[in-house]
């Protein structure tokens, strides 16, 4: 039983560029959620998906924006990227209000 | 994370007990988490509560909330080196369904 799966697991880029991100829930579950952890801090809540719709937003602003699919999976877009985006990005999924199951994150480098 | 709070570094040595503490501020919180971070890794969901229980026990580990003082703690008895990692405690609030996380808990493990 697969757990949560992102990819890639390793990414740099540029000042002014775009980035996705993609996530694969835990089997079984409906619900993804995204987060940004900069180093040495705990993770921050973007966004959450459910019903391919998203559904609560944390304080980032429109630069970061996603998708959910009907099977599910979901992806992270983050637009005019900036240093400060520099971060590892977590996806959780659950099901329902139940416990996030984290996967191993995308570790995002801008240059 | 915004409005809780961690201690930064706890060390033990091998064979003994870890408490980690973790306070919170808002009282709308309805579930509390732990997570397990190793490095270079995502987030491994411990064990959680539900804001009307005190206690839970969990083969080594033990959840302690004292709802009254917002107070949440982690004992990890018999400590392994296989231990050390940051622990993250976090909260769900009212009907949101997004998790807060605290600073996290650098717990080194010494033989």
């Amino acid at each position: 039983d697969a757990g949560v799966t992102q990819s890639p697991t390793h990414l740099i880029k540029t000042r002014g560029q775009q980035v996705t991100l993609r996530c694969s829930p835990k089997s079984g579950h409906d619900t993804v959620s995204w987060y940004q952890q900069a180093l040495g801090q705990g993770p921050q809540f973007i966004f959450q998906y459910y019903e391919e719709e998203e559904r609560q937003r944390g304080n980032f602003p429109d630069r970061f924006s996603g998708h959910q699919f009907p099977n599910y999976s979901s992806e992270l877009n983050v637009n005019a990227l900036l240093l400060g985006d520099s971060a590892l990005y977590l996806c959780a999924s659950s099901l329902g209000g139940g416990p996030q199951h984290f996967g191993d994150g995308t570790r995002l480098s801008i240059l | 994370g915004e409005d809780v709070e961690q201690s930064l570094f706890l060390s033990v040595r091998e064979g003994d007990s870890s408490v980690i503490n973790c306070t919170y501020t808002d009282s709308s919180s309805t579930y509390l988490y732990w997570y397990k971070q190793e490095p270079g890794a995502g987030l491994q969901l411990l064990t959680y509560i539900f804001s009307n229980m005190d206690m839970k026990q969990d083969q080594r580990l033990t959840v302690l909330l004292n709802k009254k003082d917002k107070h949440l703690s982690l004992r990890i008895a018999d400590t392994q080196t296989g231990d050390s990692a940051i622990y993250f405690c976090a909260e769900i609030r009212g009907n949101t369904d997004k998790l807060i996380f605290g600073t996290g808990t650098r717990l080194q493990v010494f033989p």
